[in-house]
């Protein structure tokens, strides 16, 4: 019973360095986000997914971009690092958005961008 | 606009002692609300959620939240704290008006000494 599964777990880049932190749910969850943490301003969302196909941004997109072919996938890629994308980027998944459910959260990824 | 606030960015209680985290929100209609908790290193788990109905909750660990509209509020308890309850605690809301995105609080660090 896997649940959210993130990778990798620690990535270093450097400034202008693209790369695709990748996310994956076993429980066929309609809805998925991505969210950043930060010291003093807990998570913010970045995008997120109500389903197969269907994309749209959240609080802070800016540098970021998704997609989501499939139910279970829903990669988040880095086009262009800079040092403000240093954080720990967590993936989260529930039934869907709008009935009686919980985020089942991954580990979290720690990005620091040199 | 949506928001949470969680007004204390640092608490320290005693093993045994009561613990009761704040959480207010702004929102224009009912609000879906959770508390969510952060080990160091981890991800974040569920610890209760209010949808509808009954405005006391009850979660995992003991814990408990009180729905309060006139106040804006959904307050964590706890009535004796256990020294594997130091985490991060956040709380977050959603609902119809958000736009499929759920808001979280900047988190309350709980440390508990023996």
């Amino acid at each position: 019973n896997a649940g959210v599964t993130q990778t990798p777990k620690f990535q270093v880049l450097k400034t202008g360095q693209s790369m695709t932190l990748q996310c994956a749910q076993d429980m066929n969850h309609e809805y998925m986000s991505w969210y950043r943490q930060d010291p003093g301003m807990g998570l913010r969302l970045i995008h997120y997914s109500v389903g197969a196909g269907i994309t749209d941004q959240g609080e802070v997109p800016n540098g970021y971009n998704v997609s989501r072919s499939t139910t279970e996938d829903f990669p988040l890629r880095l086009l262009s690092a800079a040092p403000s994308q240093t954080s720990v980027y967590f993936c989260a998944s529930s039934q869907n958005y709008w009935t009686n459910t919980e985020a089942f959260f991954g580990q979290g990824t720690r990005l620091t961008v040199v | 606009a949506q928001s949470v606030t969680q007004p204390d960015i640092h608490i320290t209680v005693s093993e045994g002692a009561s613990l009761e985290l704040r959480c207010n929100y702004s929102y224009g209609a009912t609000p879906y609300l959770f508390w969510y908790v952060q080990s160091p290193g981890q991800g974040l788990q569920l610890l209760l959620k209010y949808f509808s109905g009954d405005t006391l909750v009850q979660g995992i660990k003991g814990f408990e939240a009180e729905f309060k509209r006139s106040q804006s509020s959904f307050n964590l308890r706890k009535p004796s704290v256990h020294w594997s309850d130091a985490a991060e605690y956040f709380c977050a809301v959603g609902g119809t008006n958000t736009g499929n995105q759920f808001y979280f609080g900047t988190g309350t660090s709980l440390t508990v000494i023996p």
